[in-house]
């Protein structure tokens, strides 16, 4: 069974910094690329970033790019997020995600919350 | 950037009703790569199509989608009361990489 568990999230004041992790099990991690996704409370779903099979290739939003950086160790069957610069308007839950093939997410992720907030 | 715009923002249907769900998309997406999500109060988003008209793995042959180019659909045949819920399109072929549109909320009418 896949099965992809978020944890890292938590109340942070603007301009500080988390770390996000998602451990992934039930299937090979090192041939997927990897997701986040972001939902504020309310709103819509917002892609934050990608990266590839094997780390070299990284994209990220254009609201979230040079603050945060995503990365994966495949020993560990593990994806991160560090969040750094964290600003209000990054308060959301933070959902990992593995696609069927590239974009196309078919597993999640329960999602961690992340508050920045005074 | 593609922008994905969804219509309508609500959509109020009885069970058993046809639902018609729309996604536009700012320029051409690329390699029919675009999809469409369900997501319920609480619960993780759930993948229900891909690439543009492939159903996901459980999702019931009463959700169907279609389009090309920058027009895109979801159709359920016939509601359930279970189809009540969030429904979101993305685009993952272009710059940036992946967008979501800002969803159409299917309630019971």
């Amino acid at each position: 069974e896949v099965k992809l568990v978020e944890s890292g999230g938590g109340l942070v004041q603007p301009g500080g910094s988390l770390r996000l992790s998602c451990a992934a099990s039930g299937f090979t991690f090192n041939t997927y690329w990897m997701h986040w996704v972001r939902q504020a409370p309310g709103k819509g779903l917002v892609w934050v970033s990608r990266i590839s099979v094997d780390g070299s290739s990284t994209t990220y939003a254009e609201s979230v790019k040079g603050r945060f950086t995503v990365s994966r160790d495949n020993a560990k069957n593990t994806l991160y997020l560090q969040m750094n610069s964290l600003r209000v308007e990054d308060t959301a839950v933070y959902y990992c995600g593995r696609p069927v093939a590239t974009g196309d997410i078919d597993y999640w992720g329960q999602g961690t919350l992340v508050t920045v907030s005074s | 950037e593609i922008v994905l715009t969804q219509s309508p923002g609500t959509l109020s249907l009885s069970p058993g009703e046809r639902a018609t769900l729309f996604c536009g998309a700012s320029q051409g997406v690329s390699s029919n790569s675009l999809a469409w999500y369900q997501q319920k109060p609480g619960q993780a988003p759930r993948l229900l199509i891909y690439s543009v008209s492939n159903r996901a793995t459980g999702t019931p042959d009463r959700f169907s989608g279609s389009g090309s180019g920058t027009d895109f659909t979801l159709t359920i045949s016939r509601l359930e009361p279970e189809d009540f819920a969030v429904y979101y399109c993305q685009q993952y072929g272009g710059s940036p990489e992946v967008t979501f549109g800002q969803g159409t909320r299917l309630e019971i009418k």
